[in-house]
């Protein structure tokens, strides 16, 4: 049973196209976080939804826009996608914001054409 | 100044060798504080809690100087099987964590 889910697994586009990943977490969780990281293998948080509240919003472009649809779902979608792009994104979920240790699914490797 | 920062290895240890890794951070307000695994091209997996009394599970260590704004991570009799990236994490709070650049452990027979 896979905790924190997200699809698809491998993104492979051209640069200017929209895609969309997604995130599901089954352990009952009330926050998730988006986070990317690039080619120097370096951990950014990008959003944070508390109960499908944005609470974070780092310094990220507005092509990227996060949609919490329930407690258990946050996607991302990216817009016009530029070739700074390429990175594997990952979700992630904690029981709370409040000093909860994370988990993090799998990844998301999007690469840009 | 890296908020978190880490020596990034990499560590070439023979198993049976006991490493230690260090890292500091600049936010003196931090919450909490923790260790992550990474391998290879896959997530970050939580490896440990790090508390200011310092703790313990099986063969790993960690301890937290709050004075010295220092978390560091203790590895005895290291096996083939902790290969990987460690990833030392600070959270400042409402959950944004801050991983540092990792530190590459090679375990060689």
């Amino acid at each position: 049973d896979t905790a924190v889910s997200q699809t698809p697994k491998y993104l492979v586009t051209q640069m200017g196209n929209d895609k969309s990943i997604k995130c599901e977490q089954n352990l009952g969780h009330d926050t998730m976080y988006w986070y990317k990281q690039d080619s120097k293998k370096f951990l950014k948080i990008m959003f944070s939804y508390n109960n499908k509240e944005l609470i974070i919003n780092e310094t990220v472009p507005n092509r990227f826009s996060p949609k919490s649809p329930d407690k258990a779902h946050l996607n991302l979608h990216i817009n016009s996608l530029e070739l700074g792009d390429s990175a594997v994104y990952f979700c992630a979920s904690s029981q709370d914001e409040n000093n909860q240790p994370q988990h993090f699914g799998d990844g998301t490797r999007l690469s840009i054409l | 100044r890296k908020e978190v920062e880490q020596d990034p290895g990499p560590f070439n240890v023979p198993e049976g060798a006991t490493v230690a890794f260090n890292c500091t951070y600049s936010n003196s307000a931090s919450q909490s504080f923790f260790w992550y695994r990474q391998d290879c091209r896959k997530e970050p997996k939580l490896l440990m809690s790090v508390y200011s009394s310092g703790n313990e599970d099986g063969r790993f260590t960690a301890q937290l100087n709050r004075a010295s704004q220092y978390i560091s991570l203790l590895i005895r009799d290291s096996k083939l099987s902790d290969s990987a990236t460690y990833l030392c994490v600070v959270n400042h709070g409402g959950g944004k964590l801050i991983f540092g650049q990792g530190t590459e452990l090679s375990v060689k027979p």
